[in-house]
């Protein structure tokens, strides 16, 4: 079954400190991998768009990583800040329709 | 417009009554997808329209959801008979050409927050 695992559910970091998302996935066959911010009351709203042959992406202070051989990505966020607080969404574009697999997102809290 | 608009924002229905939901996407975006999301959840497909075809409405979650895009661009979801299992946020998104393309950014509507009580 085509499945986006994400650790942790949950994280609270102090502002200022780095974190990492984690996500891995089985869907097969693999198309892309994203990752989106969705603030409380929001839409989500898209970071980084990986294909096969990409290792990392930047974005800003987001910086995301592929290991397409072990299906795992991952979410660094450097130097976090209090607006970083929200759902980071992993989603993975494949399987035999090409339809987007969305995990069910590690809630991150920046505290002061 | 500037980005994926979805109204109403928020809706209260009483168990039973029908609703309808509305999307307009960005303009010239051919693809337009509905997802529904549960409270602490992320986002489940329910259907995807290239122009005016539905291609895939395998996310339905039963006949008391019909969704549709006349003319290619605005698309209403409608949910007959509500029920409280149906609270949810339903998510439009939409993206340039080509579902099979990849790497095409897919932009996010705010959402429609649906309640059933």
């Amino acid at each position: 079954k085509n499945q986006v695992e994400q650790s942790p559910q949950s994280l609270i970091i102090l502002e200022g400190k780095n974190c990492t998302l984690q996500c891995n996935y089985t869907v097969s066959p693999f198309s892309n991998l994203r990752w989106y911010k969705q603030d409380t009351g929001r839409g989500p709203v898209s970071l980084t768009i990986m294909t096969f042959s990409e290792n990392t992406k930047s974005n800003g202070r987001y910086t995301a990583t592929l290991d397409a051989d072990t299906k795992q990505s991952s979410l660094h966020i450097t130097a976090s800040q209090l607006s970083d607080s929200a759902s980071y969404i992993c989603v993975v574009k494949g399987g035999s329709q090409g339809n987007l697999i969305f995990g069910k997102g590690t809630k991150l809290s920046v505290k002061p | 417009g500037a980005g994926v608009s979805q109204s109403p924002r928020y809706k209260v229905a009483k168990r039973g009554q029908d609703v309808a939901l509305r999307c307009d996407p960005i303009s010239g975006h051919v693809s337009l997808f509905w997802y529904q999301q549960a409270l602490g959840q992320g986002p489940e497909f329910l259907t995807y329209f290239q122009n005016e075809a539905q291609l895939d409405k395998s996310g339905l979650p039963s006949d008391r959801f019909f969704a549709e895009r006349p003319e290619g661009s605005v698309s209403t979801l409608k949910i007959q008979r509500t029920q409280q299992e149906d609270s949810a946020v339903y998510l439009c998104a939409s993206s340039l050409p080509t579902r099979q393309g990849t790497g095409n950014t897919i932009y996010f509507g705010e959402g429609s927050w649906l309640t059933v009580v």
